[in-house]
C-alpha cells in the first residue's frame, strides 16, 4: 500500500492563481482531511469529507473548495491564490470517524504565494 | 470550547537522558487523546492514543503517555532519549458531538544532545 499520497511537494504560486493540490489513498478509508500548518500555530482543518459525495467545512475553510467523486482522492482546490494561503498542506485519512481515530497523513505539499 | 495546550515549544535532552512532554487539555467529556509525531519534511505518524481503560498507554519508539483526568494532562515520556528522536511531538484531542473535531496542539519540538 502506498498510504496517502500528495501531488505536488512544492508548488509557487502568483497571487490570483489557481490550482488544485491532489491526494489519494489507497487503504479503502471513508474519512479524508486537509489541514494546514502554520509555524506556532500546529495544524488547521481546512476541510474534511466522511465519505464520497459529503463533504464539511473545518475551522479554516475560506479560500479553499474541496469535492469527493470517489472514497480514494479528496483534492484541495485554490480558486484565487494570497499571501496568506503560504503554508504546509497535508492530506488525511482515517478508517472510523476521523475525531476517534488515527489518522494517516500524506508528506505534504509546501506551498508559497508570492 | 476545546482546546489542546502544549507549554512548551522547545525541549532539549542529551541522549540517553528521560524525556517529558506535556499535554493538557479542556474538553467536557472524556476526549479521545493522541500524540503524533514529525519529523523534519515528513508528515505525522501516530505514537499512541488513548480512548479508554487503562490510563498509562503504550506506545511505538518506545513511547508512553499516562491520562490523569484530575489534571487534565496527557504527557508523553520515554526514559531514554535516542537521537532519532529529533522531531517535532504534536498532542491531538478528537471529539465527535453533531460535529467533527479534531484539535491539534501547537506542537514541542525536541533537540537531542549527542
Amino acid at each position: 500500500n502506498a498510504g496517502v499520497t500528495q501531488t505536488p511537494k512544492f508548488q509557487v504560486l502568483k497571487t490570483g492563481q489557481s490550482m488544485t493540490l491532489q491526494c489519494a489513498q489507497d487503504m479503502n478509508h471513508e474519512y479524508m482531511s486537509w489541514y494546514r500548518q502554520d509555524p506556532g500555530m500546529g495544524l488547521r482543518l481546512i476541510h474534511y469529507s466522511v465519505g464520497a459525495g459529503i463533504t464539511d467545512q473545518g475551522e479554516v475553510p475560506n479560500g479553499y473548495n474541496v469535492s469527493r467523486s470517489t472514497t480514494e482522492d479528496f483534492p484541495l482546490r485554490l480558486l484565487s491564490a494570497a499571501p496568506s494561503q503560504t503554508s504546509v498542506y497535508f492530506c488525511a485519512s482515517s478508517s472510523d470517524r476521523a475525531s476517534t481515530d488515527t489518522q494517516y497523513f500524506g508528506p505534504g505539499t509546501r506551498l508559497t504565494v508570492l | 470550547a476545546q482546546s489542546v495546550t502544549q507549554p512548551d515549544i522547545h525541549i532539549t535532552v542529551s541522549e540517553g537522558a528521560s524525556l517529558e512532554l506535556r499535554c493538557n487539555y479542556s474538553y467536557g467529556a472524556t476526549p479521545y487523546l493522541f500524540w503524533y509525531v514529525q519529523s523534519p519534511g515528513q508528515g505525522l505518524q501516530l505514537l499512541l492514543k488513548y480512548f479508554s481503560g487503562d490510563t498509562l498507554v503504550q506506545g511505538i519508539k518506545g513511547f508512553e503517555a499516562e491520562f490523569k483526568r484530575s489534571q487534565s494532562s496527557f504527557n508523553l515520556r520515554k526514559p531514554s532519549v535516542h537521537w532519532s528522536d529529533a522531531a517535532e511531538y504534536f498532542c491531538a484531542v478528537g471529539s465527535y458531538s453533531g460535529t467533527y473535531k479534531y484539535i491539534f496542539g501547537t506542537g514541542t519540538r525536541l533537540k537531542v544532545l549527542a
